[in-house]
């Protein structure tokens, strides 16, 4: 079955941490994005990728990284310069960067800082 | 930066009615999409709508679109308890598809 996977699905990070959340697809999809999730709030957009060795910052990309090495994986590092990074993480993919096509997303990490 | 806002934040109706939910958005778009969320999980991609379409059917979803007053709204017919779940819009208010998300309706359907 074709699709995007994301890991951990519950994540703990202890204060001055770094962390590392996966997301893989095996859709094909060219574009990927990553977005994060408060209670009762919408999506923002933390950082995108349109093609391989490629990603821009969206909204809130202060405390995050990412790579994109492989057109399959898109990893995405919380650092502990983010000083408020207990959210939802949501990691989505689209077939063409620009085309009028939905997102496809993975199931998410809770993220929780202990 | 938040692009579009639904209305209202809350739904909760009976199994059979209908909900409708609103999004409104500030700039110019190329297309305009809609997603359901079930607590705890990803996004599910149901629905696009293209800037110059202004009505779009799939199923027991009917969504318009109105660019001359920035909204739009998903109409969901005959509601079923399993369509529970929280409801976004999402734009591309830059015109290149990096799509920005409401704060979304939250939809009760009682059985």
């Amino acid at each position: 079955d074709g699709g995007i996977t994301q890991s951990p699905k519950y994540l703990f990070r202890k204060e001055g941490q770094n962390v590392t959340l996966s997301c893989e697809q095996n859709l094909n999809h060219d574009a990927m994005y990553w977005y994060r999730q408060d209670p009762g709030q919408g999506l923002r957009l933390i950082y995108y990728s349109q093609i391989v060795n490629d990603f821009q910052k969206g909204d809130i990309a202060e405390g995050y990284s990412v790579s994109r090495e492989k057109k399959e994986s898109f990893p995405l590092t919380v650092t502990s310069a983010q000083k408020n990074p207990t959210a939802f993480y949501l990691c989505a993919s689209q077939p063409i960067y620009g085309d009028n096509y939905g997102y496809t997303f993975g199931s998410g990490t809770r993220l929780t800082v202990v | 930066s938040q692009q579009g806002e639904e209305d209202p934040q809350a739904l909760s109706i009976q199994e059979g009615e209908n909900a409708t939910m609103n999004c409104s958005y500030k700039t110019s778009i190329n297309n305009l999409q809609w997603y359901r969320q079930n607590s705890g999980r990803g996004l599910v991609h149901l629905i696009l709508i293209r800037s110059n379409e202004r009505e779009k059917h799939s199923g027991r979803l009917r969504v318009t679109l109105d660019t001359s007053k920035k909204s739009s709204s998903l109409l969901i017919t005959a509601s079923r308890a399993a369509d529970t779940a929280s409801y976004f819009c999402a734009t591309d208010p830059y015109n290149n598809n990096d799509m920005r998300f409401g704060a979304g309706t939250r939809l009760t359907v009682k059985p």
